[in-house]
């Protein structure tokens, strides 16, 4: 079956740092590749997605490529700040009904 | 943008009881719905999939007897746990299914934290 593994965390970087959070995936298919952001205490937002190999995905200066050779979608940030401070989920969706298939979370803590 | 919201967003109950959660697409129509449970510090765990007009699909080692999932329209599915207990305390988040394409992007409600005393 489908299933995504991600970085172990937690992660604690100082503001302005390099962020990279690894995931891989294996599938059947073609899924669609997503990260979520987890504020404390609140649901998942989209953060961005790919639905195909060699898209790249950027929000809010976050940044991630479909890459299928190596089946990753890794995230990055240039430079991080106290506010990026969540829980960060890679998923995967489309092979299977439309279900999600989500990592086990990355925690990031930014300190200033 | 698509906007998913859940009633509760909390809840304390006695043990014994039965608590109904609510997931609502506000502004789009859902005809497929999922229901996760997120344990503190860990991930999203895919309880069922809910489907307007239909049964649920539970995943396997969830007990359907003690999850009850109606989708009775195309913006609203409900949750109910059943005899609740202490164990069952949990996060609940639901999650509306769209679909452009290829892309299976979920719509994600805010959660309804229940505790079980």
């Amino acid at each position: 079956g489908d299933s995504v593994t991600q970085m172990e965390g937690p992660v604690t970087l100082s503001e302005e740092a390099f962020l990279t959070i690894n995931c891989t995936y294996t599938a059947t298919g073609y899924p669609s590749l997503f990260w979520y952001v987890q504020y404390p205490g609140e649901g998942l937002q989209l953060l961005l997605k790919a639905t195909k190999a060699d898209d790249k995905g950027s929000n809010k200066g976050f940044e991630a490529t479909y890459r299928k050779e190596t089946t990753s979608f890794h995230l990055e940030k240039g430079s991080v700040q106290v506010s990026d401070s969540a829980v960060y989920f890679c998923a995967l969706s489309g092979t299977n009904a439309g279900k999600s298939t989500f990592g086990d979370g990355t925690t990031l803590t930014v300190k200033p | 943008g698509a906007v998913v919201s859940q009633h509760p967003s909390w809840v304390i109950c006695k043990s014994g009881t039965s608590v109904k959660i609510e997931c609502r697409s506000l502004d789009f129509q859902a005809t497929t719905m999922f229901w996760y449970r997120q344990f503190p510090k860990q991930s999203l765990m895919l309880m069922a999939t809910s489907n307007e007009g239909s049964k649920a699909t539970y995943e396997q080692g969830v007990e359907k007897d003690k999850f009850l999932i109606n989708h009775a329209s195309l913006t609203l599915s409900t949750l109910t746990v059943t005899s609740a207990h202490p164990e069952d305390s949990s996060f609940y988040i639901c999650s509306a299914g769209g679909s452009g394409g290829s892309s299976y992007e979920q719509y994600f409600g805010p959660g309804t934290r229940l505790t079980v005393t």
